[in-house]
């Protein structure tokens, strides 16, 4: 079993509609989840940074951690044709230094 | 544009050859994290430099190598190149040791022949 698993999809949805993304994880070590955008051939851009059980929202995002069930979501709200893109979750146990663990990614396309 | 620079862009080279790869941080940023992607392993951490040592290993091999320099730039070496080495290899900063907000670079994808 790998520590962070996410379908890799794709998952096709038309403009406008609300996105859910979600990965799920083994180690309840890990304490911070970060969410992660990245166009084809470019590097991953830093979407969302939580930390333990909760919600953040950052305009059209939120980020959601269930540190119970070992399940974060991040969602897309109004989504738009620039929003396609791979979706990667990220998460990091706390205190010591560390890389982060990622999922394989979601390819996203949101349909004009 | 995330602030972390990476060269080259692309780099193509043969079997049992040897690479370095460069990594500038975003300003003000101490830490230097290196990461490679690849289709079937996805994104997997390598290794950690911070303030010029190293501080935390991941899924590194022996053949591969890393540091980081006083004006805090990093390279990561790549020797006895496989073919299985190909990839994308990114670079991440953060401001501190702990790292819980890492930004990466537009990458160096490696062709190995």
């Amino acid at each position: 079993q790998k520590e962070v698993e996410q379908d890799p999809g794709p998952l096709s949805v038309p403009e406008g509609a609300i996105v859910s993304l979600n990965c799920t994880y083994s180690n309840s070590a890990f304490q911070y989840f970060m969410w992660y955008r990245q166009y084809s051939r470019k590097g991953p851009e830093l979407l969302m940074y939580t930390y333990s059980s909760g919600n953040k929202e950052d305009g059209r995002f939120t980020a959601q951690v269930d540190k119970s069930s070992k399940y974060i979501s991040l969602f897309i709200r109004d989504s738009q044709p620039s929003d396609s893109a791979t979706y990667l979750c990220a998460m990091k146990t706390g205190g010591g230094a560390d890389g982060l663990t990622f999922g394989k990614g979601t390819h996203l396309i949101i349909q004009p | 544009d995330s602030g972390v620079t990476q060269t080259p862009k692309h780099l193509i080279t043969a079997t049992g050859q040897r690479v370095t790869l460069r990594c500038s941080p975003r300003s003000g940023d101490l830490s230097v994290y290196w990461y490679q992607q690849s289709l079937d392993q996805g994104l997997q951490f390598l290794i950690q430099y911070y303030n010029g040592e190293e501080r935390a290993k991941g899924n590194i091999l022996e053949r591969f190598s890393a540091q980081q320099f006083p004006d805090l730039h990093s390279e990561l070496n790549l020797s006895s190149l496989e073919l299985g080495d190909s990839a994308l290899y990114f670079c991440a900063s953060s401001a501190r040791g702990v790292g819980n907000e890492q930004y990466f670079g537009p990458g160096t994808r490696l062709t190995v022949t």
